[in-house]
Formats: C-alpha cells, sequence, structure tokens
C-alpha cells in the first residue's frame, strides 16, 4: 500500500537561512511525487512534481526537491526562506491524479 | 479564469442530519475529487468523479456520497453525520489523465 511520512511535525527557522523537509513514501511501482503548500485556511497549491527523469525537480518560488529511490525519500529544500513561506508543506505519493495519498504535513515557522 | 470554487465556506450541523456541498472545477477540467482533511492532518482521499461516474473511492463509508453533472461540478453528501465528520473538505480539478490538481480553499464542515 502506498504511504508517506513526514517525520518532522514542526520546524522553526530563521529567515534567510536555508530549509529542508523530509519526506519519506511507500509505493509498490514508480511513484509519482508530489510537494504542496497551504497556507491557513487555503487550499493546497502545488510546489513540484515528480514523475520520471531527473532526480532533481525545480519547483515554483524557489524550492527543489531531490527523489531518492534507494531511501525512498522526496526531500523538499530551499536555499533561503522568506517570511512568506510561513505554511503547512505536505508531501504526496500517487499514480497520477488517482487517490493521492498525503503525509501528515509539517508546519514551517520562519522567525525575523 | 475562476479557478476551483467551494461552497459553502463554513458550515455548522448537528450529528444526524445531512450536508451538501458543492464544487466547481476550473474552466477546462473535466476530474473531480473530493478530500478530508482532519485538524492536523494530510488530505485524505474520498472519491473522484469523471464523465458523472464515480471512478475511483478510498476508504469511506456509504454515508459519503457524490454526484458530477453535465457542466462538470459535483457536490459531495454526508448523510448521518457523526461528530468524527468535522473537517476541511477539499475538492480538486483536474484534466483526464492529467497529473496536475487544482485545490479549491475548501468548506470546513463542525458538527455538534
Amino acid at each position: 500500500a502506498q504511504s508517506v511520512t513526514q517525520p518532522d511535525i514542526h520546524i522553526t527557522v530563521s529567515e534567510g537561512a536555508s530549509l529542508e523537509l523530509r519526506c519519506n513514501y511507500s509505493y509498490g511501482a514508480t511513484p509519482y511525487l508530489f510537494w504542496y503548500v497551504q497556507s491557513p485556511g487555503q487550499g493546497l497549491q502545488l510546489l513540484l512534481k515528480y514523475f520520471s527523469g531527473d532526480t532533481l525537480v525545480q519547483g515554483i518560488k524557489g524550492f527543489e526537491a531531490e527523489f531518492k529511490r534507494s531511501q525512498s525519500s522526496f526531500n523538499l529544500r530551499k536555499p533561503s526562506v522568506h517570511w512568506s513561506d510561513a505554511a503547512e508543506y505536505f508531501c504526496a505519493v500517487g499514480a497520477g491524479n488517482n487517490d493521492m495519498r498525503f503525509g501528515a504535513g509539517t508546519r514551517l515557522t520562519v522567525k525575523p | 479564469d475562476a479557478g476551483v470554487t467551494q461552497s459553502p465556506t463554513h458550515l455548522i450541523k448537528t450529528r444526524g442530519q445531512q450536508v451538501t456541498l458543492r464544487c466547481s472545477p476550473k474552466s477546462g477540467h473535466d476530474t473531480v475529487s473530493w478530500y478530508q482533511q482532519a485538524l492536523g492532518q494530510g488530505p485524505q482521499f474520498i472519491f473522484q468523479y469523471y464523465e458523472e461516474e464515480e471512478r475511483q473511492r478510498g476508504n469511506f463509508p456509504d454515508r459519503f456520497s457524490g454526484h458530477q453533472f453535465p457542466n462538470y461540478s459535483s457536490e459531495l453528501n454526508v448523510n448521518a453525520l457523526l461528530l468524527g465528520d468535522s473537517a476541511l473538505y477539499l475538492c480538486a480539478s483536474s484534466l483526464a489523465g492529467g497529473e496536475k490538481l487544482f485545490f479549491g480553499s475548501g468548506t470546513q464542515l463542525s458538527v455538534l
């Protein structure tokens, strides 16, 4: 069965510092992997996705993620965090747009 | 171009009642998926509609049902509400076979 684990419930970083959010997945085949961001009271916005090819994918807002099959991981990174990045981040796995499975999320707080 | 719109934004019901939530997909999209997001959790897949038929379903009881109309809009119905049904209900639209989901801002349902 497919599943996603986000080990960190809450992360606090200083503005300008680098960020890495962890995601581990379980999936029987080659997964489709996604990162979404959710601001309070809002729906989810897609940051980036991985289907195949280059294992380092670039997304919107300066985010990137690296697919590591050997570690079953798809960690999200940003070199310099801005205050506006404070939000909830969700990693998801699925096959296209069917039955996407989300992690429990990581809440990011940005200190001035 | 309007994105995914959901109504109402907030709803309060009592146990045992029935509720209907509505979703209009992004222009040009023909597939609608519904997710339940409990407080502090990631979204959980309820079901997906395409061509007015339920195409796939997650692990939710029959109390959860849906409908898709010829204009691709969709409704989510929940019967015999339980306290545990309190959650944010998210609608997402996409193109059939497409990998990118566009989410609405959700309907916050409170069951008292």
